[in-house]
């Protein structure tokens, strides 16, 4: 059971670069998430997507684009990187309960140089 | 708006002692309180949850927590630290933020480091 799935696990990019980050969960979960981590700052939501067809931005979307392809994936796209946007990037899924405990991947660590 | 404090960046405690790390937060309505664990270069973990009921509240490796409406705190306890569990532990609340969807809100963390 692989839970949520991230990759790349890593990457570096340079500045003014698109890449997109890819995640997908096999547990059936309706919810997911990005957050980013950075030292001192804990886990900043980015964006998150309660169902399938919806997505919401979070405390910290600009710069960043959002994409639930399916119930399983959901990506999210930088258009044009920025040094600011160095961070480890988690994708998170949970079922839509409030109750429900979210599951992580493994993070990805993006560099922009 | 909901949000977690976490007062204190790093928590020392000498091994076989017990070991408290703090949460409070902040919501409207029902309060539904988590705790992660972080090992390095991992993803989050899952410890416990606070839903409803008791105030005391069991979770993974020992871990308990301790859920206080009046001062809203949820503050992390293990009566025996172990070396092992040196990490980074996140309190997170989960509560309705509109259109049926439910945002989960992270504290800064807490960096314990349990000296042998």
């Amino acid at each position: 059971n692989a839970g949520v799935t991230q990759t790349p696990k890593f990457q570096v990019l340079k500045t003014g670069q698109s890449m997109t980050l890819q995640c997908a969960q096999d547990m059936n979960h309706n919810s997911m998430y990005w957050y980013r981590q950075d030292p001192g700052m804990g886990l900043r939501l980015i964006y998150y997507s309660a169902s399938e067809g919806t997505t919401d931005k979070g405390e910290v979307p600009n710069g960043y684009n959002v994409s639930r392809l399916n119930k399983r994936e959901f990506s999210l796209r930088l258009e044009s990187a920025a040094p600011s946007q160095t961070s480890v990037y988690f994708c998170a899924s949970s079922a839509r309960e409030v109750r429900a405990e979210a599951f992580f991947g493994q993070g990805t660590r993006l560099t922009v140089v | 708006a909901q949000s977690v404090a976490q007062p204190e960046d790093q928590v020392n405690v000498a091994e076989g002692n017990p070991l408290t790390v703090k949460c409070t937060y902040s919501v409207s309505g029902n309060p539904y309180l988590f705790w992660y664990v972080q090992y390095p270069n991992r993803g989050l973990q899952f410890l416990l949850k606070y839903i409803t009921g008791d105030n005391l509240v069991k979770g993974s490796y020992g871990f308990e927590a301790e859920f206080n409406k009046s001062q809203t705190s949820f503050h992390l306890k293990k009566p025996s630290a172990l070396v092992s569990d040196s990490a980074l532990y996140f309190c997170a609340v989960r509560a309705p933020s509109g259109a049926g969807s439910y945002q989960l809100t992270f504290g800064k963390g807490t960096k314990l480091s349990v000296i042998p």
